[in-house]
C-alpha cells in the first residue's frame, strides 16, 4: 500500500538552479499536507505546511492540487545548504482515527558548486 | 532549549534481549509518537499517545510496547529483540493533531545481532 509516493531521486543540480519535487497521495480523505526536510543521519524537520491556495516561504513554494491528489515543492536559486532529503507528508482523518502522519520515502537533493 | 530528547543514541543488542528507549519533551506537548525509519522506507508509526496515561497502536506495533506515565515522557519497549527491529527510531511530539508540526528527537540507532 503506497499512500504517499515520491520520486526518490537523487536530483543533482548546480547552485542557483530551480528544482521541483512532486508527490502523490492515495487517500482522498487527506486533509493536511506538509514538506519536511531530513539531513543525512538527522531527524526530520518541518520545512513548510502546504495550503490549498498554495504558499511561499522565501525561495520555497508549495502547491496542492486536491483534484489530482498531487503536491509539489519548488526550490528557486538552490543553495549548497539545500542538499537534503525532502519528505512529503500527509495527514488523513478517517474512520474516527486521530489522523496520523503518513510519510513518503523522500526525494534526495544534492546541490553542487 | 532541549525540545525532544532521546536516550540512548546508539545501542547494540543480542536477539532475545530486552530494552527500553526513553523520549522526553519539555514543550508541554499532549501528543507523542514513536516511529521507525528503515532504508528505502518512509517513517512508519509504531505507537502514539494523545495524552498522559493513553497509548494507541500505529502502523507497525508488533513486537513493541509503550507507556506514558508522565506527560513529558514516552517509553518504547522491546521485550524480546529481533534482527528485524534493527532500525533508527525517532520520537516526536506535538501540541495536537491539526496543522501543528511534529518536533522530532535526533534518533536512536538500534542494531540487533
Amino acid at each position: 500500500r503506497k499512500e504517499v509516493e515520491q520520486d526518490p531521486g537523487p536530483f543533482n543540480v548546480p547552485e542557483g538552479a530551480t528544482v521541483a519535487f512532486n508527490c502523490t497521495y492515495s487517500n482522498s480523505a487527506s486533509q493536511s499536507f506538509f514538506w519536511y526536510r531530513q539531513d543525512c543521519r538527522k531527524e526530520p524537520k518541518l520545512l513548510m505546511s502546504v495550503y490549498s491556495s498554495g504558499n511561499e516561504d522565501g525561495r520555497f513554494t508549495a502547491q496542492l492540487n486536491r483534484a489530482s491528489q498531487y503536491i509539489s515543492l519548488l526550490i528557486r536559486d538552490s543553495k549548497l545548504s539545500d542538499s537534503a532529503t525532502y519528505l512529503c507528508v500527509v495527514r488523513a482523518f478517517y474512520g474516527g482515527s486521530q489522523g496520523n502522519l503518513i510519510f513518503g520515502k523522500g526525494t534526495k537533493l544534492s546541490v553542487k558548486p | 532549549n532541549a525540545g525532544v530528547t532521546q536516550t540512548p543514541k546508539f545501542r547494540v543488542l543480542k536477539t532475545g534481549q530486552s530494552m527500553t528507549l526513553l523520549c522526553a519533551q519539555d514543550m508541554n506537548h499532549e501528543y507523542m509518537y514513536w516511529y521507525r525509519q528503515d532504508p528505502g522506507m518512509g517513517l512508519r508509526l509504531i505507537h502514539y499517545s494523545v495524552g498522559e496515561g493513553t497509548t494507541a497502536k500505529g502502523e507497525v506495533p508488533d513486537g513493541y510496547n509503550v507507556s506514558r506515565l508522565k506527560k513529558q515522557n514516552f517509553l518504547l519497549g522491546l521485550e524480546s529483540a529481533a534482527p528485524s527491529q534493527t532500525s533508527v527510531y525517532f520520537c516526536a511530539s506535538s501540541f495536537g493533531n491539526s496543522n501543528q508540526p511534529q518536533h522530532f528527537g535526533d534518533g536512536t540507532r538500534l542494531s540487533i545481532l
